[in-house]
């Protein structure tokens, strides 16, 4: 079974810039999480998408923004990008409703500069 | 608001046992998730606990004290490649999918 896919691995993107990150859920999966991990901060929660729904929200401003697709497939866009956005952003991917196993794709390292 | 608390840094040595505390303070408790992470890699699951008590996984075991908001988890024979970064989460605030997570606790075997 594949596991977690998040695409690009890699983005250098310009400060007031978007970008758009992709994950694809394992299969069968319904639940994709995305996480903000910086040094100073480690994971912090931005959004849970189940069944095309958001379901959960973090604390994170506006310009933050995810959907997921009828597939499962969920993206997280970034809008007017900031340094401080220069981070790992991580998916999950669950099986249901209720998580009791959570499984991480390797990431996408965006840097604004 | 969540509130999860574990040791910044821990050393060890090869073939050792080492626990790592996690002390959390949530309402509507869900679970609690360790995870490992090596540097530069993604979190990998290790343990997922809802009950108290001791769940074992081969090297390592996690721990749950839901009255005492405490986790821990153990790993037995300490191995080289078990230096990593490992995280506490915790299911809290009334959802069922929402991961809360502690800052880690850097864990580094020496010879």
């Amino acid at each position: 079974k594949a596991g977690v896919t998040q695409t690009p691995r890699y983005l250098i993107k310009t400060r007031g810039q978007q970008v758009t990150l992709s994950c694809s859920p394992i299969s069968g999966h319904r639940s994709v999480s995305w996480y903000q991990q910086t040094p100073g901060q480690g994971l912090q929660f931005l959004f849970e998408y189940f069944s095309e729904t958001q379901r959960n929200k973090g604390n994170f401003p506006g310009r933050f923004s995810g959907r997921q697709f009828s597939n499962s497939r969920s993206e997280m866009n970034v809008s007017t990008l900031e340094l401080g956005d220069s981070a790992l952003y991580l998916c999950a991917s669950s099986e249901g409703r209720r998580i009791t196993e959570a499984f991480f794709g390797q990431g996408t390292r965006l840097t604004v500069v | 608001g969540q509130n999860i608390d574990q040791p910044t840094e821990m050393t060890a040595t090869e073939g050792a046992i080492v626990q790592i505390n996690c002390t959390y303070q949530t309402s509507g408790f869900n679970g609690l998730f360790w995870y490992q992470q090596h540097a530069g890699e993604a979190p990998t699951f290790l343990s997922y606990n809802v009950l108290d008590g001791l769940e074992e996984k081969g090297r390592f075991s996690s721990f749950l004290s839901r009255s005492k908001g405490y986790s821990y988890l153990l790993l037995k024979e300490l191995q080289m490649k078990d230096s990593a970064s490992y995280l506490c989460a915790v299911i809290g605030g009334g959802t069922a999918s929402k991961l809360t997570f502690g800052t880690g606790t850097r864990l580094q075997v020496t010879l």
